[in-house]
């Protein structure tokens, strides 16, 4: 089965660095989002992006996330500088317009932990 | 989208079917209604969708009413690897703008008991 990469699948960096992660989607999806997950808040969508372009990244943090896709095979989520209160699991997904018969298809997601 | 009601969790024995109901009395006549679960610490997984007609695929069936204001999972045999979260989501689809969103609630936490 086709799935979607995240890397890496877990992190720990200290208060302040900057932290990047990357996601592989499902060649011909052309449609990506980026979620994190907390006890507290459960899954939020951070951005998401449509033919490479972003649709919305209302639900992200401008200061700090940085989301991108330099190409349709490689989407980015970037934290700088990064913060305790920012660990979690992120998650990409990917899609055909619509969401597909098949809906949206999640990779295993990152564990960021910033200490 | 609308905004959906599940119960926060429920228990359903081995074997048996469970059947897990959501609320979406807002819902709008292009709303579709999509289920996805997500396994302790997984990425949440694709189940099933439906507009109007009741479906069923390998994994499941999706019952709705016929006011479209609430639905229901099936799992038609549940095993111990069907303990999940389960999320009900409804949302347009096509080319409209923010259609492609999916929003997550809270979800239903299903325990398949042995």
């Amino acid at each position: 089965d086709a799935r979607v990469t995240q890397t890496p699948r877990h992190k720990v960096t200290e208060m302040g660095q900057e932290v990047t992660m990357r996601c592989q989607p499902i060649l011909g999806h052309n449609t990506v989002f980026w979620y994190r997950q907390t006890m507290m808040q459960g899954l939020e969508l951070l951005a998401y992006f449509r033919n490479r372009a972003p649709l919305d990244d209302s639900g992200m943090p401008k200061d700090r996330f940085s989301a991108e896709m330099p190409d349709a095979t490689l989407a980015t989520l970037k934290i700088q500088p990064s913060e305790p209160r920012d660990s979690a699991v992120y998650f990409c997904a990917s899609g055909s317009d619509g969401g597909g018969p098949g809906g949206y298809t999640f990779g295993s997601g990152t564990r960021l932990t910033v200490v | 989208d609308a905004k959906t009601t599940q119960p926060p969790s429920m228990d359903c024995a081995e074997g048996r079917a469970a059947n897990l109901p959501c609320n979406h009395s807002t819902i709008s006549g292009n709303e579709y209604v999509y289920w996805y679960r997500q396994i302790h610490s997984q990425g949440p997984q694709y189940i099933i969708h439906g507009l109007k007609n009741n479906e069923t695929n390998e994994m499941a069936s999706l019952i709705i009413t016929e006011d479209r204001k609430s639905s229901t999972l099936i799992l038609p045999h549940a095993t111990l690897r069907d303990t999940a979260v389960y999320y009900c989501i409804v949302r347009v689809v096509g080319l409209i703008q923010g259609a492609q969103k999916l929003v997550f609630g809270q979800g239903t936490r299903l325990t398949i008991n042995p």
